[in-house]
Order: C-alpha cells, then structure tokens, then sequence
C-alpha cells in the first residue's frame, strides 16, 4: 500500500461546479498535510495547508481527519483556471528529520 | 526576494554519463529536499540535507548522491545514468523550524539518451 493515496482522477467538471478530491495516508505518526497544485510541465505549488480544524482560502476548503488519516480538498464554484493537478502532502517527522510525501496527484480539468 | 532556483532547466545525456544538477533556496530557508517526478506521477523523495548533511533518503540506489554548501545550496549528483532516470529534479527547501510548507524551484528536465 502506498503511503499517500488519492483520488485516480481524471477529473472533468464544468464551469462552476463544486468538487472533491480525496487523499488517505498511512502513517499515523505524520504532523502536518498541505494540498499542492501542479500544471503541466511546472513545479508544484502550494495550495493551502492542512489543519486539525479545517480551513478555508476563498473558494478552497481543507479538512483534516485524523482518526481516519484522511484529508480532503474542496473547490467550489470551479474556474478553468483550477485546472491542474493536486497533490496531497504529508509531513512526517522523526529523529532524523522530516519527509514530505505526495501522493500521486489527482488531475482536474475545468471545461467550459 | 528570490524564490528556489535551479539549473540547468534542461539537460540531455546518455546512458552511462554522470549529471550533476543544482540549487539554491529561497532566502532564509536552511533546508533542502531533492525530488524526481516521473511523467505522470507525483514527487518521488530522493534525500533531504540540512546542516550539510544528509538527513533523510528515499529508496534511491547509491547513484544518487548530493551535497550541501555552507551557503545552504545543493547539488544533486547521479552516476551512470540509466534511460529510467529521465525525469523532472525538483529542489524543495524550507526552514529547518517548525512544520513549515516547502517552496520548489522549477526543476531541471533531464532526458537520457
């Protein structure tokens, strides 16, 4: 099982929709999530992290669950600009450090 | 202020040749994480310095190695290149305190040959 799962994806809405992804992680021990945006052929980006209480940025909710290790991401009222993909992240920290694991993103095209 | 840069953005090599690729982070970041995105696929965790030294390492073979400068910059080295290894390098860095987010530069694009 990987460590970071999420949604396979493609995802294809319209204009103005609301939509969901979804990401489920491993490691219990893991401290802090952030979703990700990556377009084509660039870096990722981040979104928003991800807090115990949930938070929102405008048209961008976050949800953190930590008794079922699952995160999620909301957008509402989609743009064509929110075509991307999104990566679920988890920071894990340890004695030797810390280490961020993706997932393997899940890809949204906004048509019009 | 600048964000993390790295070079070069491209690169072409051939099987067996050896690459060393670079990175410098934002300003005031101690941190840096080397990653490899393959197409179509989310980051891959390669190594992660901090205080010139190698602190955490993927499940990378012994090819990949990297350094870190007094100045906080980093190199990415892989020897014997293979065709598998063509992928985007992405450089991460982030202050050493605290759960902060990472900040990557804009990768360097290698393809071997």
């Amino acid at each position: 099982r990987k460590e970071v799962e999420q949604d396979p994806g493609p995802f294809n809405v319209p204009e103005g929709a609301t939509v969901a992804f979804n990401c489920t992680y491993s490691n219990s021990a893991s401290q802090s999530f952030f979703w990700y945006r990556q377009d084509c052929r660039k870096e990722p980006k981040l979104l928003m992290s991800v807090y115990s209480s949930g938070n929102e940025d405008g048209r961008f909710t976050a949800q953190l669950n930590r008794a079922s290790q699952y995160i999620s991401l909301l957008i509402r009222d989609s743009k064509l600009s929110d075509s991307a993909t999104y990566l679920c992240v988890v920071n894990n920290r340890s004695s030797y450090g810390q280490n961020f694991v993706f997932g393997p993103g899940t890809r949204l095209s906004v048509l019009p | 202020d600048a964000g993390v840069t790295q070079s070069p953005t491209h690169l072409i090599k051939t099987r067996g040749q050896q690459v060393t690729l670079r990175c410098s982070p934002k300003s005031g970041h101690d941190t840096v994480s080397w990653y490899q995105q393959a197409l179509g696929q989310g980051p891959q965790f390669i190594f992660q310095y901090y205080e010139e030294e190698e602190r955490q390492r993927g499940n990378f073979p012994d090819r990949f190695s990297g350094h870190q400068f007094p100045n906080y910059s980093s190199e990415l080295n892989v020897n014997a290149l293979l065709l598998g290894d063509s992928a985007l390098y992405l450089c991460a860095s982030r202050s050493g305190r605290g759960n902060q987010p990472q900040h990557f530069g804009d990768g360097t694009r290698l393809s071997i040959l």
